[in-house]
């Protein structure tokens, strides 16, 4: 059980156009959310908390205008990046805690985004 | 500024001998920790936790210990397996719960045959 997914696995995109990357809880709902970003040989940097039904809760530094993020039901939320550029291509990973129990995140498997 | 750190990029060890990753940390208000195991593009898994109540949290092969007087974790995983060799990464909460996640920069584990 437990199992989070993400759609697509992995997306190449061109410089100025929007990708969006979903994540769903496939077994169980989840109030919260989290989107992450790993760089190559990094740790994961934890870019935004995304709450059912409202607004996502950016950490500092990370471009809320950039990086959209809508969490519109229990088992999904979807992460926006506008405009992409070069610099934007990453690792991004969710993950998501299941309503009462909070002792664990569960985290999908990621997606590559790779902006030419 | 990092608040959870693992010096060792890298760790070898023996298959059947004990794999000890270290973890220290930074903020007094961490309260929870977590080891997860990661392999390439995928997300990671978790393995185990601690709450800062305790000092030892075992799980099979899987053992946690908490020294919160040093700020300083550790997964043991006695034996060890060539299916344990990936990228292990500690996490904290300063929120009692798998909530608000700070990560370490990560240890790979090759363990050798």
């Amino acid at each position: 059980g437990a199992v989070v997914s993400q759609h697509p696995s992995w997306v190449i995109c061109k410089s100025g156009t929007s990708v969006k990357i979903e994540c769903r809880s496939l077994d169980f709902q989840a109030t919260t959310m989290f989107w992450y970003r790993q760089f190559p040989k990094q740790s994961l940097m934890l870019m935004a908390t995304s709450n059912e039904g409202s607004k996502a809760t950016y950490e500092q530094g990370v471009e809320k205008d950039k990086f959209l993020i809508n969490h519109a039901s229990l088992t999904l939320s979807t992460l926006t990046v506008t405009s992409a550029h070069p610099e934007d291509s990453s690792f991004y990973i969710c993950s998501a805690i299941p309503i009462s129990i909070d002792y664990e995140q569960y985290f999908g498997p990621g997606t590559r985004l790779t902006v030419t | 500024d990092q608040q959870v750190k693992q010096n060792s990029p890298s760790l070898s060890v023996q298959e059947g001998r004990i794999s000890i990753l270290n973890c220290d940390y930074t903020n007094s208000m961490f309260d929870y920790f977590l080891w997860y195991k990661k392999y390439p593009a995928e997300g990671p898994t978790f393995l185990i936790s601690i709450s800062s109540i305790k000092d030892k949290n075992e799980d099979g092969r899987f053992t946690v210990f908490l020294n919160k007087s040093a700020k300083h974790l550790s997964l043991h995983i006695v034996p060890s397996q060539p299916g344990d060799s990936a990228v292990y990464f500690c996490a904290a909460s300063a929120y009692g719960s798998a909530r608000q996640l700070t990560f370490g920069s990560g240890t790979q584990l090759t363990v050798l045959p």
